[in-house]
Order: structure tokens, then C-alpha cells, then sequence
């Protein structure tokens, strides 16, 4: 099926040091979401992105859906502890396919 | 209810037992989806549900799985002769649309003794 190859795996960082992950594919995608992942819960809709090119932020979030098509990242700016958990990217490569999800970037953050 | 529930939240199964997990959906959402996640993976697609219809089963991985809506709300994901590898959190998600935002539930975690 549809990869995405997500990175890093893991960041440990510093409380009120600012995030990048990103999310590359070798096919096109129609769209680009990211999620969060808390112990224990389901994944939890951060950002859509529904053009390429485009930028949306979320509070401290900001992602955008690479020119390409086939990319996107994911910055967290300012974190905080409760930022901690694993963040997914995922998106759907044609109007009807079914959303594939990355493996996801676990986040760490040091008081 | 106001999320999506999934019950039960924790399942041990000795291999070759069947399993049966249960998905409530938001009321009124169309669409429902099961992903299967895998100890430090991301969701896998398994199946999706438009109503009553099940439109794509295309990720479901051997003939042991089967899912079920027939009211198009409750859904039911059956495991038959459960094996080891069947080990994993599997979720549920809703959307009032296929196109919409999806809501997962909380996740049943099977484990395979």
C-alpha cells in the first residue's frame, strides 16, 4: 500500500524549545492531516490541508502541504509538557481512498 | 453519546478463540471506518461503512476478520481463531461524511495468549 515516511521517530526536547517533524510520500496526495496521539486514546485531529501550498496554524501549531504534493511538516513552537505524545501524519492519495497514517513521531519534552 | 465508544477497552484472548469488538458511533455520522494499530505503529485501514454498506474491506488481512453494521449505526468487528499476530489496539473513527473529519474512539486492545 501507500507509504509515509514520517521523521523523526523520536525528539527529546526542552520546554519552550520550538518542534519540526515532517511526512514525505513517493505518491501525490489529495491531502495532508496531522494528528495527536495520547496514552491509551485515539488519535485527534490537529490540522487539514486541503491545497498545496498551504499554511494553517492552530495556536502553537503550524503545518503545511508541501508545492510537491508528496510532503509536509508540522511545527510545534514554544512547547510545553503537555505537548508530550505521538504525533501522526496521514492523508488521502484520491478523492475515495482511505486515510493512511505515518508511524509517527513520539515527542518528549523536558520540564 | 458524545464521542465514539468502544468497548471493551482491554481484550485477552487464547489463541483460536473468537473475539467480538463493538464500536458506538457519533449519532448520525454516515461513515465509519476500523484501523488496526500495532504496538509503535500508526492505524492500518481495515475496513469502512457507509450506513449499513460495507463499501471497502479492503484492508481487512485474512478471512478470519469480518465487520458488521447492520442498523448502519453499532458496528461489530468479529476476529474468528484469533492468532498472536491479531495483537493490537484497534479503533474505531466516525464522520458525519467520508469527505468530513473523523473522531476515533478510545480503542480496544487485544491481546493473543
Amino acid at each position: 500500500g501507500q507509504q509515509l515516511n514520517q521523521s523523526p521517530q523520536s525528539m527529546f526536547i526542552q520546554e519552550g524549545e520550538d518542534v519540526s517533524m515532517n511526512c514525505t510520500s513517493s505518491s501525490i496526495f489529495n491531502t495532508w492531516l496531522w494528528y495527536k496521539q495520547d496514552p491509551g486514546e485515539g488519535p485527534v485531529l490537529l490540522i487539514a490541508l486541503y491545497k498545496a501550498g498551504e499554511l494553517t496554524s492552530n495556536g502553537r501549531l503550524t503545518a503545511q502541504f508541501g508545492i510537491t504534493r508528496k510532503d509536509s511538516f508540522l511545527n510545534i513552537s514554544a512547547s510545553i509538557p503537555s505537548d508530550v505524545g505521538i504525533y501522526f501524519c496521514a492523508g488521502h492519495y484520491s478523492g475515495n481512498t482511505p486515510l493512511v497514517f505515518g508511524k509517527g513521531t513520539r515527542l518528549s519534552v523536558i520540564a | 453519546g458524545a464521542g465514539v465508544s468502544q468497548s471493551p477497552r482491554y481484550k485477552v484472548a487464547k489463541r483460536g478463540q473468537d473475539v467480538a469488538l463493538r464500536c458506538d458511533p457519533i449519532s448520525g455520522h454516515v461513515s465509519l471506518f476500523w484501523y488496526q494499530q500495532a504496538l509503535g505503529q500508526g492505524p492500518e485501514f481495515l475496513t469502512y461503512f457507509q450506513n449499513e454498506a460495507q463499501l471497502d474491506k479492503s484492508g481487512l488481512p485474512s478471512d478470519r476478520f469480518f465487520a458488521e453494521r447492520p442498523e448502519g449505526s453499532v458496528s461489530t468487528l468479529k476476529i474468528q481463531r484469533t492468532q498472536q499476530e491479531d495483537s493490537a489496539v484497534y479503533l474505531c473513527a466516525s464522520s458525519l461524511t467520508r469527505k468530513e473529519k473523523l473522531f476515533f474512539g478510545s480503542g480496544t486492545q487485544l491481546s493473543v495468549l
